[in-house]
């Protein structure tokens, strides 16, 4: 499976916007990108997903570069209550199931 | 509508005992997914049932540890002989698999805390 790197942590302060970057060099034609993010003590939660253009939807918006090499989750206006892991995945639509393989994830803190 | 339920949400078991951990997944959901979460780690696939199709046992860690879902729809994960090194927070994911593969959204329960002491 193609592989993604996220940093471990970032800090953001509340009410402003975040910027979550993930690197998938190694990306292929029919890999999607897909953000979950897992807030304390929960199951992680889809956020959002897409394959080559920009995508928007109410939690936030994937910004995916050119190449497909990147991509960069943008929550617009951070809240006390986005402080979670946010995990940058990629599900291949070739490879005939749907198991997630998530990786270690960004650890993000919301700063009041 | 109903999410995915988890049950126990808690569960301390000593060193030994065999367990079973149950996933109610959302209704007209024909994916399961388990997966477990040890301490400070990432997320873990175990097992994976769609519809009638053999279930992708891939991530099992060992012998110990079997699922089975009774007509497509309730999971239970059980564990056989319990070691310390089972205890894990153990979710289970539903997916309706309507577009198909990897554009379907999983939906994870809160998860069972498994305790072996």
């Amino acid at each position: 499976d193609a592989k993604t790197t996220q940093p471990n942590s970032m800090e953001s302060n509340e009410e402003e916007p975040v910027h979550l970057p993930c690197n998938h060099s190694t990306i292929s034609g029919t890999d999607y990108i897909h953000w979950y993010r897992q807030l304390p003590s929960q199951g992680p939660e889809y956020v959002i997903h897409g394959l080559t253009s920009n995508v928007n939807n109410r939690m936030a918006s994937l910004a995916i570069a050119e190449d497909r090499k990147s991509s960069t989750l943008i929550l617009h206006r951070a809240t006390l209550r986005d402080a979670a892991v946010y995990y940058c995945i990629l599900r291949d639509v070739l490879r005939g199931d749907d198991k997630i393989i998530f990786g270690k994830g960004t650890r993000l803190h919301i700063l009041p | 509508g109903a999410g995915v339920s988890q049950s126990p949400s808690n569960k301390v078991t000593e060193k030994g005992k065999d367990v079973e951990l149950r996933c109610d997944p959302i209704s007209g959901h024909t994916a399961l997914y388990w997966y477990r979460q040890s301490l400070g780690q990432g997320l873990e696939f175990l097992i994976y049932f769609q519809g009638n199709s053999a279930p992708d046992k891939s991530g099992l860690p060992s012998d110990r540890f079997s699922a089975e879902r009774t007509g497509g729809s309730v999971s239970t994960l059980t564990i056989q002989r319990t070691q310390q090194e089972d205890s894990a927070v153990y979710l289970c994911a539903s997916s309706s698999l309507t577009s198909g593969g990897p554009t379907d959204t999983q939906y994870f329960g809160p998860g069972t805390r498994l305790t072996v002491l």
